[in-house]
């Protein structure tokens, strides 16, 4: 069955404590690996999309990677406006041709001053 | 502007009284596809429309049902709503998926179900 796990379920860092995010999956026919910030009230926000192993992508304080088993988003010198949930999505084949979006439960960041 | 919109926002109601939470995206996206999210669940696919005329069900459909009459809108209808369908609803838009990649999904702000 695909599956998509995330952790920790929620991170408590201090203002420039850097750290990292996991995403592990499991899935037949992976097509994509989609991050997504969400602040409380509002839709997802798209960050970044990785396709294969070894695939690195940054923005600002973020960067993600790609394993064939799990993906990171690391956060360098986090910021409070750094603070959300940020979930993991794996894009999955559908038989003909068609695609499928595999959210995980998402991991809830606090940035403290 | 690009954007997802969905209505209402919020909305309170009773068991059994049919409701209908429309959504329109200006991005003139072949896909789009409602979600449903729960606390420790993730976000949970209901409905998917390819295209006009053209819908499937997702992991969890029983007790909704959807219309894509036109390319921009996708209506998520619930004929007699149910307690256990309180949830914050998405709606997502992008260009067809195709096989051998991936597209960005854009999201609407959300729709706060409650069903007494």
């Amino acid at each position: 069955e695909d599956q998509v796990t995330q952790s920790p379920e929620a991170l408590r860092l201090q203002e420039g404590e850097s750290s990292s995010l996991n995403c592990s999956y499991t899935v037949s026919g992976l097509r994509g690996l989609f991050w997504y910030r969400q602040d409380p009230g509002k839709g997802p926000e798209f960050l970044f999309t990785l396709y294969s192993a070894g695939e690195e992508k940054e923005k600002e304080r973020l960067k993600a990677t790609l394993t064939k088993k799990e993906s990171f988003l690391h956060i360098t010198a986090p910021k409070p406006e750094d603070s959300a949930t940020y979930l993991c999505a794996v894009q999955a084949s559908l038989s003909g041709g068609y695609n499928k979006l595999i959210f995980g439960a998402g991991t809830r960041l606090a940035v403290h001053p | 502007e690009a954007q997802v919109t969905q209505n209402p926002r919020y909305l309170i109601t009773v068991t059994g009284k049919k409701l209908t939470v429309t959504c329109s995206q200006n991005m003139n996206h072949e896909y789009m596809s409602w979600y449903r999210q729960d606390p420790g669940l993730g976000l949970r696919q209901i409905y998917y429309s390819m295209n006009v005329e053209v819908t499937d069900k997702g992991d969890v459909p029983e007790g909704y049902k959807v219309s894509r009459k036109e390319k921009r809108n996708f209506p998520l209808i619930l004929e007699s709503p149910s307690p256990n369908q309180t949830s914050l609803y998405f709606c997502a838009s992008s260009s067809i998926l195709r096989t051998g990649g991936g597209e960005t999904q854009y999201f609407g702000p959300g729709t706060r179900l409650l069903v007494l």
